[in-house]
């Protein structure tokens, strides 16, 4: 495999369900993103890890949780989600973790997941 | 704050036609980057170029080219001879080397723009 993966790549769940996604990248790098994207609007980031230390959680509410066990895999772990929380959720990775998101990040494929 | 704005939001083309898009940013900052992204039907967002906001050079590659003109504070992006494999939604980004507020390592999007070519 190469690049960033991301599994599963469709889900559907219901609001008292919890799931995870899961993030691999293959670059060697050391920063790790989740963002999400609705239709119609921009891009948001969520999560950002460096080194597998949270550095950065925009405003997030707590059904959505992050887990980054080390510098190659990140996950993202739903519970108690609502019908908004349906998106595309894309993982990306970046060589170093640089102020104002500067380093060139690497995205993944998403996962589009379905919140009934 | 920084913004990016592209004001066309969906583009059609026949196949072969040249198509430019574009992105307009805004800034505070003296140093930043420019970033645009390919996003196929697949949900994949392709890194196409970066660029730092001292590099004013045109750049090509292949059948993409870039203007990026500070004056008009403008990073467009044209496909010359397109193709279908080019329909695709197109992102620009921005990032301020030294923000350091809420977000600060955040790219900042554009909301795309939809191309379409047409065979």
């Amino acid at each position: 495999e190469t690049g960033v993966t991301q599994t599963p790549r469709h889900l559907v769940m219901g609001m008292t369900n919890k799931k995870s996604l899961k993030c691999e990248q293959h670059l060697g790098h050391n920063a790790m993103y989740w963002y999400k994207q609705s239709a119609k609007k921009p891009l948001e980031l969520m999560f950002v890890y460096s080194l597998e230390e949270r550095v950065e959680n925009n405003s997030v509410p707590s059904r959505f949780s992050p887990e980054c066990p080390n510098s190659s895999h990140l996950f993202l772990h739903l519970h108690t989600l609502q019908p908004e929380d349906s998106a595309l959720y894309l993982c990306a990775s970046s060589q170093e973790l640089a102020g104002g998101g500067t380093d060139t990040q690497y995205f993944g494929p998403g996962t589009r997941l379905t919140v009934l | 704050a920084q913004k990016v704005t592209q004001a066309q939001t969906e583009i059609s083309v026949v196949e072969k036609e040249d198509v430019t898009l574009d992105c307009v940013y805004e800034t505070r900052d003296t140093t930043y980057y420019l970033f645009w992204y390919k996003q196929p039907p697949s949900g994949e967002l392709v890194f196409l170029i970066r660029r730092n906001s001292f590099d004013e050079q045109n750049e090509i590659s292949g059948r993409y080219s870039w203007n990026f003109q500070k004056s008009t504070s403008s990073f467009n992006f044209t496909i010359t001879a397109s193709q279908v494999v080019d329909s695709a939604v197109y992102f620009c980004a921005l990032s301020e080397v030294f923000y350091s507020g809420a977000g600060s390592y955040q790219l900042t999007f554009g909301k795309g723009t939809k191309l379409s070519v047409i065979p």
